[in-house]
């Protein structure tokens, strides 16, 4: 059975200080992994996929990384609009998705 | 694009009455599915289809029906509304849902009292 954990639960940071969200995986064959932000009150929004090891995705502050074993979602330089809760998930090959409960970034100005 | 679609926003039940939450999805995606959100909690998947006539139970089936006579519609009906159903209940669509990413719509906000 496909398991994904993420870690820290919750992460405060200062405005401009970057830190990094962790996601380990355990699969039977990893077809891809997905990172989510959602925000308050609304569905989950996707960011990235990475399909294989050592692939990395950018957008704005945000980088996602992959290994064998986990995903990192690093966060350079973040502004209180960062505030959301990450979540990643990888599919299996019916069709579901298994996702990991989520890190809540709350950036203070 | 409307993307993904949910009906009603918010929604307030007495104890054992039945109701209808409503998705609909402009895509013309081939996979779609039903999550419901507790409070502070990860997604669970109640059901999921892979295309019009065929559905599959997730985790947590029990207390909800779902039917699939179209591409673009997927409602999920309670049938005998419990408190334990109150939640927030998300549907999501995907392309092929193994490779691609799922779309969400903004959720159903539902209240069993």
């Amino acid at each position: 059975e496909d398991q994904v954990t993420q870690s820290p639960e919750a992460l405060r940071l200062q405005e401009g200080e970057s830190s990094s969200l962790n996601c380990s995986y355990t699969v039977s064959g990893l077809r891809g992994l997905f990172w989510y932000r959602q925000d308050p009150g609304k569905g989950p929004e996707f960011l990235f996929t990475l399909y294989s090891a050592g692939e990395e995705k950018e957008k704005e502050r945000l980088k996602a990384t992959l290994t064998k074993k986990e995903s990192f979602l690093h966060i350079t330089a973040p502004k209180p609009e960062d505030s959301a809760t990450y979540l990643c998930a990888v599919p299996s090959n019916a069709g579901k998705s298994t996702f990991g409960d989520g890190t809540t970034l709350t950036v203070k100005p | 694009n409307a993307g993904v679609t949910q009906t009603p926003k918010f929604r307030i039940l007495k104890i054992g009455q039945s109701m209808t939450l409503q998705c609909a999805q402009d895509m013309n995606h081939n996979y779609m599915y039903w999550y419901r959100q507790d409070p502070g909690m990860g997604l669970k998947l109640i059901y999921y289809s892979v295309g019009a006539g065929i559905t599959d139970k997730g985790e947590v089936p029990n207390g909800y029906n779902v039917s699939r006579s179209t591409t673009e519609d997927f409602p999920l009906r309670l049938e005998l509304a419990a408190p334990s159903q109150t939640s927030v209940y998300f549907c999501a669509s995907s392309y092929n849902g193994v490779d691609q990413p799922q779309h969400f719509g903004d959720g159903t906000r539902l209240s069993i009292l």
